[in-house]
């Protein structure tokens, strides 16, 4: 069985702060993602990597950075936390291919105060 | 450019009753098209997925889906929902990214009550 697995399910820190969010998967795929998931707004991806050190914005790329040095971990860091980046984070990996499913995490649900 | 549309953002059936929960894409490539299903609390799991081999696809715990290009639809149906059903359905395309091939475009999602 794939498994994706992300260091925290439940995290609140203090606005400013820098935050860490990582994810490790165990399946040896080439791509990983970050999505950000708000109620009413669906899944939205912020980064993505499709190989170790490449990384590739997504479609809210803004306060937000990723790092990937190893293949099966891919972090996502927050800068600079402010309250509007309280969400639910998602990863996620997959093989480098259309038709492959990729598997999720289990989240990671932040709160900045 | 690919996008998916969802319509309903919540829909209650009765335990027993058929399920149906819509989905309609746009894909400017051949589609590859993805129901996911998340419960709460958790990530989301692959349901069902259509990568162009049969247009009626199969899933876990009894759902199936059919692709259809002339409607450009790709709706999610039970025949008789069940109180575990109840969670949040997500359709999605593949979409070529940048780098890489394996990205997908999500819908916004349906919220699927199952009432008693």
């Amino acid at each position: 069985d794939v498994k994706v697995t992300q260091s925290s399910r439940y995290l609140v820190k203090r606005t400013g702060e820098k935050v860490f969010l990582e994810c490790v998967q165990d399946m040896d795929h080439e791509n990983m993602f970050w999505y950000r998931q708000d109620p009413g707004l669906g899944l939205r991806l912020i980064y993505f990597s499709y190989d170790v050190k490449m990384k590739e914005k997504g479609d809210i790329p803004e306060g937000y950075s990723v790092s990937r040095e190893k293949k099966e971990r891919f972090s996502l860091i927050l800068e600079s936390a402010s309250t509007n980046q309280t969400s639910m984070y998602l990863c996620a990996s997959s093989w480098e291919s259309r038709r492959e499913t990729q598997y999720f995490g289990p989240g990671t649900r932040l709160l900045v105060l | 450019a690919q996008s998916v549309t969802q319509l309903g953002s919540h829909v209650s059936v009765s335990e027993g009753a058929l399920v149906l929960l819509r989905c309609n894409y746009s894909s400017s490539v051949p589609p590859y098209l993805f129901w996911y299903v998340q419960y709460p609390n958790q990530g989301l799991q692959l349901l069902l997925k259509y990568t162009s081999a049969a247009t009626l696809v199969k899933g876990i715990n009894g759902f199936e889906a059919e692709f259809k290009k002339s409607e450009t639809s790709f709706h999610l149906t039970k025949p008789s929902a069940h109180m575990s059903d109840a969670a949040e359905y997500f359709c999605a395309v593949s979409a070529p990214y940048g780098g890489s091939q394996g990205n997908l475009i999500f819908g916004k999602g349906t919220k699927l009550s199952v009432k008693p």
